[in-house]
């Protein structure tokens, strides 16, 4: 089975800081990376993804960070707001439309008032 | 907006029950997914379904199996709880055409085997 390896596990940040989570991959024919959001009680959301064309892309305070020699992407959440506390799971897969979705094992992100 | 809706949001189940984990889409998706969700363990695959009538083992299928008999319905079922299947599982889908369309979630099933 592919991995992706997602780091840490857990993190606490204070409000207005920067929350980073990285995750790593080995399957070099991986080429869509999204990152999801689960809030208590729902399922995950697709909060924002890149394709290994670009080395950043940002959404508002959402950017993913990619390296691509080094197979690893992050995600980092600037200004972070207690609202963003939330379960964060990164994935990956080819884009063929018969592959699916590899996913990190999740970060329990509480940002603190 | 897309609405992936899993009828029983909290079961509890009795150890050899055979259960029925039932989900249903509106958005005409191609693709549905159950997956399951445990501590630390992330979300797993169990089985995708392409398309109707069709299904594919995920990475976790054993004790599980799978039913596709409408486009917008696909349904999970432990033919024998074990206590072990205590979990939360979600179902998903997205439209067919490329792995970077977006996979919705449905808002998960609590299920306990006692």
């Amino acid at each position: 089975q592919q991995q992706v390896k997602q780091s840490p596990q857990s993190l606490i940040v204070q409000k207005g800081g920067i929350s980073i989570i990285n995750c790593a991959y080995e399957n070099t024919a991986f080429d869509y990376f999204p990152w999801y959001q689960q809030f208590p009680g729902k399922g995950p959301a697709l909060l924002i993804a890149i394709r290994p064309d670009v080395s950043e892309k940002k959404e508002g305070r959402f950017t993913i960070s990619f390296n691509k020699s080094a197979k690893q992407f992050s995600l980092h959440i600037m200004d972070s707001q207690p609202g963003d506390s939330a379960t964060y799971f990164c994935a990956a897969s080819t884009v063929s439309g018969y592959s699916t979705l590899t996913f990190g094992k999740g970060t329990m992100l509480l940002v603190s008032p | 907006d897309v609405k992936v809706t899993q009828s029983s949001r909290y079961l509890v189940k009795r150890t050899g029950e055979k259960v029925f984990l039932e989900c249903v889409q509106d958005m005409d998706h191609e693709n549905m997914f159950w997956y399951r969700q445990d501590p630390g363990l992330g979300l797993r695959l169990i089985y995708f379904s392409y398309d109707v009538k069709m299904k594919e083992k995920g990475d976790i299928p054993e004790g599980y199996s799978v039913s596709r008999e409408k486009k917008e319905r696909f349904s999970l079922i432990l033919e024998s709880a074990s206590t072990n299947q205590t979990s939360m599982y979600l179902c998903a889908s997205r439209t067919q055409g490329s792995t970077g369309n977006t996979i919705y979630f449905g808002e998960g099933s609590w299920l306990t085997v006692v």
